[in-house]
Parts: C-alpha cells; structure tokens; sequence
C-alpha cells in the first residue's frame, strides 16, 4: 500500500513566522503535490513536482515555496505566514503523470 | 478552463439504499478521471480510478461510470451502510499534464 506521511497533523504559528510543511511518501513515486482545502473553494493545487528539484507552479503559488532534494520529500515553505494562510494542506504522490494520486492525513494550519 | 460539479453538495438516504453521486465537467478533453472519499478532517482516499477510454470501473460495492462526451461521471454504492457516510469527491486530470481539477464534493449520510 502507498503511504504518505506529513509531519504534523495540527500546527500553530504566528503572522511573519516561516513554516515548513513536510511531506514523505514511501513508494518511489515520481510525481509530488500540495494543495490546500478551504470551505466553499474546494482543493485547489498550490505546487507540484514531477522529479527532484524539479517543480512547477500549481493554480496559487503565491507566498508559498517548495523543495524536493530527495525523492521522497516534498516540503512546502510560507516564507512569512499570513492569517490567510489558515488552511487545511494536503500532500499527494502519483507514480507517473497519469495515474492515481494518493494523499497524506492533512495538517490543520492555524496562522494567529 | 476545465470546471467540475458535484451535485447536489448533501444527501441523507437510508442504510441500505443505493447511492448515486453525480460529477460532471466542462471540457471532455480528459485523461481520466478519479473518485475519493474524505472522512472529516481527514486526508482523502482514492476510490476509483477511470481511464478516459473506459465507461466504467468497479470495486467491491463502488461502481463509476464515465460518459465523456456529454462530461459525465457517476459512482454508484450499492447498499449503502452508516460507515459510507463521508465527502465524496470527483477529479478530472487534464489530456496533457498533471493537473486534478476536483469537484466541490458531496457530503453523504447514511441513516441506521
């Protein structure tokens, strides 16, 4: 079974504060990508990337950054949180650019 | 733009009853499509994955149908149980490229 894993389930941070959200997935799947999950604006994909260090701008990238030294990591960055950043952040893999995405569990940000 | 809906957003049937969720897209240039499951706070689960050559897949109780050139999909559950109730949760990936457009969801409840 694919399994990916992020690191926190709950997080609180501050406005200004830099975030790191981490992402692994255990089944050498190529492609990797982050969304957020907002009432009323459904899953929309903020960034993806289909190999390491190779990335491309998802639908909102916007005070947001990504990093993916090793195939099995995909982290998300806030360089500077922003209470419109409260969002529910959900991590997937695919094994190629066609086939099933798998998610992880999600992490509940709270920016104060 | 590729625009995905789900309707309707809420249903509450009895247990044993069949579900019929509905998806449908706007543009029928797809790749494939693919059925989730998200239980509150939670992560989502792939249910169905359909081809964009296929009319329909099946697993267990869970049938998908996918009629592309009118932009429809349905998952039917047959005999429904307490334990279906959750967000169903329909994407369309491109013809080219990553991309899931998702739909807003159904939430399901299944009455004892």
């Amino acid at each position: 079974d694919v399994k990916v894993t992020q690191s926190s389930r709950y997080l609180v941070k501050r406005t200004g504060e830099k975030v790191f959200l981490e992402c692994v997935q255990d089944m050498d799947h190529e492609n990797m990508f982050w969304y957020r999950q907002d009432p009323g604006l459904g899953l929309r994909l903020i960034y993806f990337s289909y190999d390491v260090k190779m990335k491309e701008k998802g639908d909102i990238p916007e005070g947001y950054s990504v990093s993916r030294e090793k195939k099995e990591r995909f982290s998300l960055i806030l360089e500077s949180a922003s209470t419109n950043q409260t969002s529910m952040y959900l991590c997937a893999s695919s094994r190629d650019s066609y086939n099933e995405q798998f998610f992880g569990p999600g992490t509940r940000l709270t920016v104060l | 733009k590729q625009e995905v809906t789900q309707i309707p957003a809420a249903l509450s049937v009895p247990e044993g009853e069949n579900l019929v969720l509905n998806c449908s897209f706007t543009d029928s240039a797809i790749y494939n499509l693919q059925w989730f499951r998200q239980d509150p706070g939670k992560g989502l689960t792939s249910l169905l994955l359909i081809q964009s050559s296929q009319r329909e897949q099946t697993s267990g109780r869970l049938n998908a149908s996918l009629d592309k050139s009118s932009g429809r999909s349905t998952l039917y559950i047959a005999a429904s149980q307490p334990g279906d109730s959750a967000t169903y949760l329909c994407a369309v990936r491109k013809a080219a490229g990553n991309k899931l457009t998702f739909g807003g969801g159904t939430r399901v409840l299944v009455k004892p």
